[in-house]
């Protein structure tokens, strides 16, 4: 069995500041680690995946994650926030391989101020 | 290249009524994943399919069914619709076989159940 426990349904971050989005994973095994963005009326995308080669995971726009196995956690930052960011965030977990399926957290909504 | 498109954008039935979404898959992709997101709530894994077979299944009733065509496109089948039912479902498709388990996803149609 595996799952996700995203620590915060909600953020408020001011623009220009860093972003810490959190989230725990729990898995049998080792685990495919993703973070998705979910903007209003617009599909999921994916903003990184961790596969075990590194640890640090780079993404797009900014954000990266870091794979913390003794913490099981994979938590998503970016150094500067911009108003584009706002968006819900879904952390989620796969078992290794390929058109595995996905078990999503509960998501964080990301609220950037002016 | 046209990303993974589903229709309708709109859909709202009435209880006990059938509907039928449908998706079509990224090009190059064989796989399709079916997933359901009640409003404030992740995604939830309903099944995927593979060379026309459903090859993974969610904890969903057999009210939920589907069916994947020689193109690659699917259908998701909802029977006796319930008022839970109302919320967003999304498509996702992949390449099975390339180990890397990118999953895209399309917009997703919101259906509602009066």
């Amino acid at each position: 069995a595996q799952s996700v426990t995203q620590l915060d349904s909600h953020v408020s971050v001011s623009e220009g500041t860093p972003v810490l989005l959190r989230c725990n994973y729990s898995s049998s095994y080792s685990p495919s680690l993703f973070w998705y963005v979910q903007h209003p009326n617009k599909g999921l995308q994916l903003l990184l995946k961790y596969t075990s080669a590194a640890t640090l995971v780079k993404g797009i726009n900014g954000f990266e994650a870091e794979f913390k196995k003794s913490e099981t956690s994979f938590h998503l930052t970016k150094p500067s926030a911009h108003m584009s960011d706002a968006a819900e965030y879904f952390c989620v977990v796969s078992e290794p391989g390929s058109a595995r399926q996905l078990t999503f957290g509960s998501g964080t909504q990301l609220t950037v101020l002016p | 290249d046209a990303g993974v498109t589903q229709s309708p954008t709109h859909l709202i039935k009435t209880r006990g009524q059938q509907v039928t979404l449908r998706c079509s898959p990224k090009s190059g992709h064989d796989t399709v994943s079916w997933y359901q997101q009640a409003l404030g709530q992740g995604p939830q894994f309903i099944f995927q399919y593979y060379e026309e077979e459903e090859r993974q299944r969610g904890n969903f009733p057999d009210r939920f069914s589907g069916h994947q065509f020689p193109n690659y496109s699917s259908e998701l089948n909802v029977n006796a619709l319930l008022l839970g039912d109302s919320a967003l479902y999304l498509c996702a498709s992949t390449r099975t076989g390339d180990g890397k388990n990118i999953q895209y996803f399309g917009a997703g149609t919101r259906l509602s159940v009066l």
